[in-house]
């Protein structure tokens, strides 16, 4: 079965440690994206990729980073620079980043974060 | 991308009633999606809409895209405890934003 699998699905760190979040996608999608999420609140976007070797900031980049070295895989690093990290972290996929009617979102089942 | 500010950020029914969500934005939206994510779940595509003027419905959900394309509303007729959960819109191309969402919850 096509989709995105997102690993580990709960994560307890120190606080100070740097962390990295998988995500792996089988679908064939050229966009990848990483949100984050906060009790009762929406989705803030953190970094998005449109393509192999390419990737912009979202909204909330800072304290984070990401790599997208293979059109499958886009891990995002949670770094000690990140000041409140426990969240909720999803993933989505998307057939492509820029057309209209292309980028509907498929997402993972997300990694809960908790800092200690 | 543009953000779309959602009304009502909660909304408390009795099962059987109706719920309504709504979608605004300042400036021309070339597409809404609407998404739905149950409690401790994640995001799950529902509809997307672009064509001015637009009513899509699936089942029990109506979903409507305002004339100036600067609108939009999902009805849920007749709620079911299976409804419940938060109702995202989103406008975008490449940089895809999320609003705050509906939260609906239903009284059995």
């Amino acid at each position: 079965d096509g989709g995105i699998t997102q690993s580990p699905k709960y994560l307890f760190r120190k606080e100070g440690q740097n962390v990295t979040l998988s995500c792996e996608q089988n679908l064939n999608h050229d966009a990848m994206y990483w949100y984050r999420q906060d009790p009762g609140q929406g989705l803030r976007l953190i970094y998005y990729s449109q393509i192999v070797n390419d990737f912009q900031k979202g909204d909330i980049a800072e304290g984070y980073s990401v790599s997208r070295e293979k059109k499958e895989s886009f891990p995002l690093t949670v770094t000690s620079a990140q000041k409140n990290p426990t969240a909720f972290y999803l993933c989505a996929s998307s057939i492509e980043g820029g057309r209209s009617g292309a980028n509907v979102l498929t997402f993972g089942a997300g990694s809960r974060l908790t800092v200690l | 991308g543009q953000q779309v500010m959602q009304i009502p950020q909660y909304q408390h029914v009795q099962e059987g009633e109706d719920f309504t969500t709504y979608c605004n934005s300042s400036t021309t939206l070339s597409n809404i999606q609407w998404y739905k994510q149950r409690p401790g779940g994640h995001p799950v595509f529902l509809i997307q809409l672009v064509k001015s003027g637009e009513v899509k419905k699936q089942k029990r959900l109506t979903f409507q895209f305002g004339e100036a394309k600067k609108n939009s509303s999902l009805h849920i007729t007749a709620t079911q405890t299976t409804d419940v959960g938060t109702y995202f819109c989103i406008q975008g191309a490449q940089k895809l934003v999320f609003g705050q969402g509906t939260r609906l919850t239903i009284n059995p």
